[in-house]
């Protein structure tokens, strides 16, 4: 079992809906990442958040909007997607120090009609 | 940017075969390096990771890797695979100092029983 924990695990919505993914994690990391996969491809980077202040936001649509309330949740908040963003969303975490790995959530497997 | 490389991207190979997966980076800097394994449905789980000191790490599952400074290079290996070990690996780097997650694009192995 992962560490990290994500939900929901499975969403369909059509391309009007607004939702939003949630992850959290109870291992005092500062910092959290979101991260696109698309299927048989390597995690795709999305956003970084450290110390709960977005540092890293690697050119996102703005229809994805992310939000971290305090250091153990991250949110992603979703409005009128597009159905090539149909995907699995991973949330992971770790220490700041480089030299420590990201543990990974289960991901949400994200469907747009 | 730094890049990395795993080639032979589908293995198949039978049970009780050595693996060996490759793994190159183009970065000139310091680097931590890491595998990962996605198991079938299943989140991505550390396999092992190098900081500094002995350049051959061992991970979970009998998984070793080897750093080659001097060829840039982080290759993965089994000396007896289980149908068990049926996954995507992926190679990952970070530079020392940052928080960027780089993967190699992943080697999908299936083993025969």
């Amino acid at each position: 079992d992962t560490e990290v924990t994500q939900t929901p695990k499975h969403l369909v919505m059509g391309m009007t809906n607004k939702k939003s993914l949630k992850c959290e994690q109870h291992m005092g990391h500062r910092a959290m990442y979101w991260y696109k996969q698309k299927a048989k491809k390597p995690p795709e980077l999305m956003f970084v958040y450290s110390y709960e202040k977005l540092s890293i936001n690697e050119s996102v649509p703005s229809r994805f909007s992310p939000e971290c309330p305090n250091s153990s949740l991250l949110n992603l908040h979703l409005h009128a997607l597009q159905p090539e963003d149909s995907a699995l969303y991973l949330c992971a975490s770790s220490q700041l120090s480089g030299d420590q790995p990201q543990h990974f959530g289960d991901g949400t497997r994200l469907s747009i009609l | 940017a730094q890049s990395v490389s795993q080639h032979n991207h589908h293995v198949i190979l039978s049970e009780a075969a050595s693996l060996e997966l490759g793994c190159n980076y183009s970065y000139g800097g310091t680097v931590n390096l890491f595998w990962y394994v996605q198991y079938p449905g299943q989140h991505l789980q550390l396999l092992l990771k190098y900081f500094s000191g002995d350049p051959l790490v061992k991970g979970i599952k009998g998984f070793e890797a080897e750093f080659i400074k001097s060829k840039f290079s982080f290759n993965l290996r089994k000396p007896s695979v289980q149908w068990s070990d049926t996954a995507e690996y992926f190679c990952a780097v970070i530079p020392l100092g940052n928080n960027r997650l780089a993967f190699g694009k992943g080697n999908q192995v299936v083993v025969i029983p």
